[in-house]
């Protein structure tokens, strides 16, 4: 099965300051990735997916992007941090639909980003 | 797009209580779905999941749900809580045939010794 890698852990950043997260997958190839960000009593939001290298579909307008430089690496980036940019950001893994029927997402450890 | 609807924001119990947490969903066409939990400290685990077939859909550690097609619901259930069940419940649904997959909000339950 899939296993997602994300680092850092924890992220404590200035405002303004640029942002890189980072996600890898193993155990997969050609998956679906997510970008969530978790937020108390808001669920889970959906910032970014992705169905292949270089291909990101924004659900929100907002002070970040995502890339897909390789199949199984996908990267959350801000080029100057807001505070409310603060919260905890999940990266999922899906296999396409179609390859293995029913299709879950697998999430990763997650990153507690902290702007202050 | 589709939405989720979790209509529960904190549900308290005491152990061996029932417990049922509602999931309504948006979106006319044929559906995945599934109901995640999140333990404290810990990343999304799948609890279960409905793709086909018959509505009632057991999961891990004695959770199930029904899905209601009429009613776009898709409500989680367990006959007898435990302490250990304390963690925030997630629904979600995925379009079938569809790369999208939204979560609700999110039920956090306590279960109280």
């Amino acid at each position: 099965s899939q296993t997602i890698h994300q680092w850092p852990a924890t992220l404590v950043q200035p405002v303004g300051s640029p942002l890189s997260l980072e996600c890898t997958v193993e155990g997969t190839s050609n998956p679906n990735l997510y970008w969530y960000r978790q937020a108390a009593g808001r669920g889970l939001q959906l910032l970014f997916y992705s169905v292949g290298i270089g291909q990101i579909s924004s659900e929100v307008p907002q002070n970040l992007s995502a890339s897909r430089p390789q199949d199984r690496q996908f990267i959350l980036s801000s080029k100057k941090l807001l505070l409310s940019d603060s919260g905890f950001y999940l990266c999922a893994c899906r296999q396409p639909f179609g390859m293995r029927g029913i299709t879950e997402a697998f999430f990763g450890q997650g990153t507690r980003l902290t702007v202050v | 797009a589709q939405s989720v609807s979790q209509h529960n924001h904190h549900v308290i119990l005491s152990e061996a209580a029932s417990l049922e947490l509602g999931c309504n969903y948006s979106y006319g066409g044929t559906v995945n779905l599934f109901w995640y939990v999140q333990y404290p400290g810990q990343h999304l685990q799948l609890l279960l999941k409905y793709f086909s077939g018959d509505p009632l859909v057991k999961g891990i550690k004695g959770f199930e749900a029904e899905f209601i097609k009429s009613k776009f619901s898709f409500n989680l259930r367990k006959p007898s809580v435990q302490w250990s069940d304390t963690a925030e419940y997630f629904c979600a649904v995925g379009p079938y045939n569809n790369n999208d997959m939204r979560f609700g909000a999110g039920t956090r339950l306590t279960v109280k010794p």
